[in-house]
């Protein structure tokens, strides 16, 4: 049983950065068989995947169009986590942020974790 | 960027109908569309896998069809239980996509 556990403000002010984190139990997060992703839901936006990262015998990483340039997913090993860093932000990335869990590249989201709102107000 | 269209936006329907939602891809996907099942304050959680293979502990009332570009989720003998907005994700190629889902409210 794989759990996902989010932390991480849910609040941030205009042109600061997003940063959330997601701890993992259960698998690890250097499985090579595994990825990692980052997700969020806001009224406008509907579901959007921001990005993903995984091990194949190295780190590998793939982000949306949409916020290229101002984000940055990475894990960190030691305390089998992974993070999102959103740099600029503006109110219109106030949104529900998901991490979630494929068993493979191509596959489908078998876990999810809570959810954070994040507003991005001053 | 694959786009994925799902209809209706919005469904009201008594207990024990039949409820067809279907999603349709901008380009061929082969099979790599899954239908997702979210509540209000929820996560959404994953109900059918590779367009027609049914997740684990999921009712035998959900089923998924189709291939290519045009796919289809069946709710058998709707429940109350079953109110809920659903999902449509493609894996077939990066970015990544959703539908923009199909609100079901149980009359």
């Amino acid at each position: 049983q794989v759990q996902l556990q989010q932390s991480g403000p849910g609040l941030v002010k205009p042109s600061q950065t997003l940063s959330l984190t997601c701890a993992i139990s259960g698998d690890r997060v250097s499985s090579t068989s595994t990825a990692w992703n980052w997700i969020r839901q806001s009224p406008s936006r509907g579901l959007e995947w921001l990005g993903r990262t995984y091990y194949r015998s190295k780190w590998y990483n793939n982000y949306a169009e949409s916020v290229n340039g101002r984000i940055t997913i990475n894990a960190d090993t030691s305390k089998n986590q992974f993070s999102l860093h959103l740099n600029s932000v503006t109110p219109e990335d106030t949104a529900v942020y998901y991490c979630t869990r494929a068993d493979g590249r191509w596959a489908f989201y078998e876990d999810w974790g809570q959810g954070t709102l994040v507003t991005v107000s001053s | 960027e694959i786009v994925l269209t799902q209809s209706p936006d919005f469904q009201s329907v008594t207990p024990k109908e039949k409820v067809t939602i279907t999603c349709r891809a901008s380009q061929s996907i082969g099979s790599s569309l899954h239908w997702y099942q979210q509540k209000p304050d929820q996560s959404p959680k994953v109900l059918i896998k590779y367009a027609s293979q049914s997740f684990s502990g999921v009712p035998s009332r959900f089923s998924g069809s189709g291939s290519g570009t045009d796919f289809t989720l069946t709710i058998d003998s709707l429940e109350a239980e079953d109110a809920a907005t659903y999902f449509c994700h493609q894996t077939n190629s990066v970015p990544q996509s959703f539908g923009q889902g199909t609100k079901l409210e149980i009359k």
